[in-house]
């Protein structure tokens, strides 16, 4: 089974807008954590948004929030008011385990498209 | 903001030839990895490394793989013998405890 399923090949928005990006996931653990990363067509990683699996408030970073819903093994990552800047892929991985040096395993991207 | 350094940022080889790719990790981070994206595809771990070891690998990460810390600061993944195949990004990364992982920018590695 995919431990990181992302169901949106491509999406795209509106400029200013809001948008979800979905992401689920499947582990037996209890303590694990939840990160979204963004990949410009230049390539590199950037981390966005971490969510601990013990962490009651959903996780924010200015205009990036992670909504967990830790019933649903899902941690979906919604950013407001878009930009431009905003096109790129966007990657959900999961470390799993309450060992600290455990790998990240990622999800198979979405590609985000910001309209003017 | 420190950051992860890697080098080269491109390299094109020859099928058959050993490549290294290089890794400067942040200087307090204790685990490190490689992972490699296939142009357009996800994200695969390679190797995970701690402690002057290798903590985990995958099904990757065969014979024609090895990594090595040689002086504390650097970090090298070794390729003895480039297939086709492994042509793909490769990217290092770090993290002190496992909450924060830091990518590098990646090597883009051609095999020709």
């Amino acid at each position: 089974a995919q431990k990181i399923t992302q169901t949106q090949p491509g999406m795209f928005v509106q400029e200013k807008e809001a948008v979800t990006l979905d992401c689920t996931y499947d582990t037996s653990d209890q303590s694990y954590g939840l990160f979204w990363y963004k990949q410009p067509s230049s390539g590199e990683m950037i981390f966005l948004i971490y969510q601990g699996s013990y962490d009651e408030q959903n996780a924010t970073e200015g205009r990036y929030s992670l909504n967990f819903q830790k019933a649903r093994k899902s941690a979906n990552l919604v950013i407001s008011a878009s930009q431009l800047g905003d096109s790129a892929m966007y990657f959900c991985a999961m470390r799993e385990g309450a060992e600290y040096g455990n790998k990240l395993v990622f999800g198979a991207g979405t590609i985000l498209r910001v309209k003017s | 903001e420190p950051e992860v350094t890697q080098t080269p940022s491109h390299q094109v080889t020859q099928m058959g030839q050993e490549v290294i790719l290089r890794c400067v990790p942040i200087s307090n981070h204790l685990y490190f990895y490689w992972y490699r994206q296939i142009l357009g595809q996800k994200v695969e771990f390679l190797v995970s490394f701690y402690n002057n070891e290798i903590s985990e690998k995958s099904e990757i990460f065969d014979d024609q793989f090895s990594v090595e810390r040689p002086d504390g600061s650097n970090f090298t993944l070794k390729i003895r013998s480039t297939k086709l195949e492994d042509s793909a990004m490769y990217f290092c990364a770090s993290t002190p405890m496992g909450y924060g992982y830091t990518f590098g920018s990646g090597t883009r590695l051609t095999v020709v």
